[in-house]
């Protein structure tokens, strides 16, 4: 049973171009989080999106980042002209039911993006 | 807002030795507490929680107890060994519907040598 798969492991990129981010939940989630850890930080709740709609995106930058989970696929969290301060792991996660139920979430291994 | 402190690592030592890392928070009403470990090269896991206050949560050796009265929820392990070497993150979960909003603390690296 595959856990929580996300690709790139490692992402670098230019200032002003696009990185995509892609998080395969574990078989049987529907509810998938979208967290970043900047440098000498704990990780920092960005997105809650649960099968084609987004339920929380309080953490989301306002500008530059969007994220997705089609019904068919993984789900990408886009990051539109990079700047450097948006270097950090991206990690993702996923739970058979809301997080107020149960209280865990399965992390993937997350995706390290550097923007030179 | 809500916030987790952790104490800074990283933290060394030595197999069988006696490990503790400290564990704040601040929150409105009463969260959920939960430990998190990241061995190397995987991802975040669970290794134990508790949900109410005086609750002790327990996985492979390591205990946490829920302190409401000092807001603390301190990891323990009697015994550490050298695959306990990995990073530990301290998270909360405020009440009511928080949706996927576990806040964490920074992590504290634990390296434990033969």
């Amino acid at each position: 049973n595959a856990g929580v798969m996300q690709n790139p492991r490692h992402l670098v990129r230019r200032r002003g171009q696009e990185a995509r981010l892609r998080c395969s939940p574990m078989k049987g989630h529907s509810h998938v989080y979208w967290y970043r850890q900047l440098p000498e930080e704990g990780l920092k709740f960005m997105v809650y999106l649960q099968k084609e709609n987004i339920i929380d995106e309080s953490g989301m930058p306002k500008e530059r980042f969007s994220a997705e989970f089609p019904k068919e696929g993984p789900s990408i969290l886009r990051i539109q002209q990079v700047v450097r301060g948006d270097s950090a792991a991206y990690f993702c996660a996923s739970s058979p039911e809301p997080l107020a139920n149960t209280g865990e979430l399965f992390f993937g291994e997350g995706s390290r993006l550097t923007v030179l | 807002g809500d916030s987790v402190t952790q104490m800074e690592g990283p933290v060394t030592l030595s197999e069988e030795a006696f490990l503790t890392i400290n564990c704040t928070y601040t929150a409105t009403g009463y969260p959920s507490l939960f430990w998190y470990v990241q061995y190397p090269g995987e991802g975040l896991q669970l290794l134990l929680k508790a949900t109410k206050a005086d609750d002790k949560g327990s996985n492979k050796g390591f205990e946490a107890t829920y302190r409401k009265e000092t807001t603390s929820f301190h990891l323990e392990k009697g015994s550490v060994q050298v695959s306990d070497s990995a990073v530990y993150f301290c998270a909360q979960k405020g009440g009511g519907t928080s949706y996927g909003k576990l806040t964490f603390g920074q992590g504290t690296i634990l390296t434990v040598h033969p």
